[in-house]
């Protein structure tokens, strides 16, 4: 009965640094989404994922975000050449087909 | 295209008194409605959604929200507000049968409970 599990918790790094975050969903759920929450903001789309298809990556802000999730279960957001405007909240939810979405704990990303 | 609006980023009640947070939406489909909770250093938690069957829906913890399509809104009530009831409510809507339910957030309402 795990829920939905990202690592790191948190994450300091030097700017020009890529990180990887990573998001283990709930087992069975189809659909994985991952959101970036700003200090005093909600929680904002970046991309989500059916099985090992990406189907929507609109939200990305450029190209030095990417996801994946190769084998349909766990995702991996990176970030390249991080900059201080990427510190953020970073969260991952996981859901049944066109279901309710389950958010993990999110993970803490501050870029100096 | 779609939108929260979450009217009041701070909301302060007495312990015992009603809760009341706004929230209007804007959709050019049928919308799904969400309302989330965050405890701090905790994640989201879904508290109640509206997916088109009863206008009035009942959630965890005492809360409910009604569903009112003429005045596009999504208000989050619970009669008697208790201590534990202080933390961050998003709302957030989808779109109804669409290929994505990806979900659109409200920028957050912060809930202070005075003892």
């Amino acid at each position: 009965g795990a829920g939905v599990s990202q690592s790191p918790r948190y994450k300091v790094t030097k700017r020009g640094q890529d990180v990887a975050l990573r998001c283990d969903p709930i087992s069975g759920h189809v659909s994985l989404y991952w959101y970036r929450q700003a200090l005093g903001q909600g929680p904002e789309f970046l991309t989500y994922f059916n099985y090992e298809a990406q189907q929507d990556k609109s939200g990305l802000p450029n190209d030095r975000f990417s996801a994946e999730r190769p084998e349909g279960s766990i995702s991996t957001l990176t970030i390249q050449r991080t900059e201080q405007r990427d510190s953020a909240m970073y969260r991952c939810a996981s859901s049944l087909v066109l279901d309710t979405q389950y958010f993990g704990p999110g993970t803490r990303l501050t870029v100096l | 295209a779609q939108s929260v609006t979450q009217l009041g980023s701070h909301v302060s009640v007495s312990e015992g008194a009603l809760v009341l947070l706004r929230c209007n939406y804007s959709s050019s489909v049928p919308p799904y409605l969400f309302w989330y909770v965050q405890y701090p250093n905790q994640g989201l938690q879904l508290l109640l959604k509206y997916t088109s069957a009863a206008t009035l829906v009942k959630g965890i913890n005492g809360f409910e929200a009604e569903f009112k399509k003429s005045e596009t809104s999504f208000h989050l009530t619970k009669p008697s507000a208790h201590m534990s009831d202080a933390a961050e409510y998003f709302c957030a809507v989808s779109g109804y049968g669409g290929a994505t339910n990806k979900l659109i957030f409200g920028t957050g309402t912060l809930l202070a409970v005075q003892p």
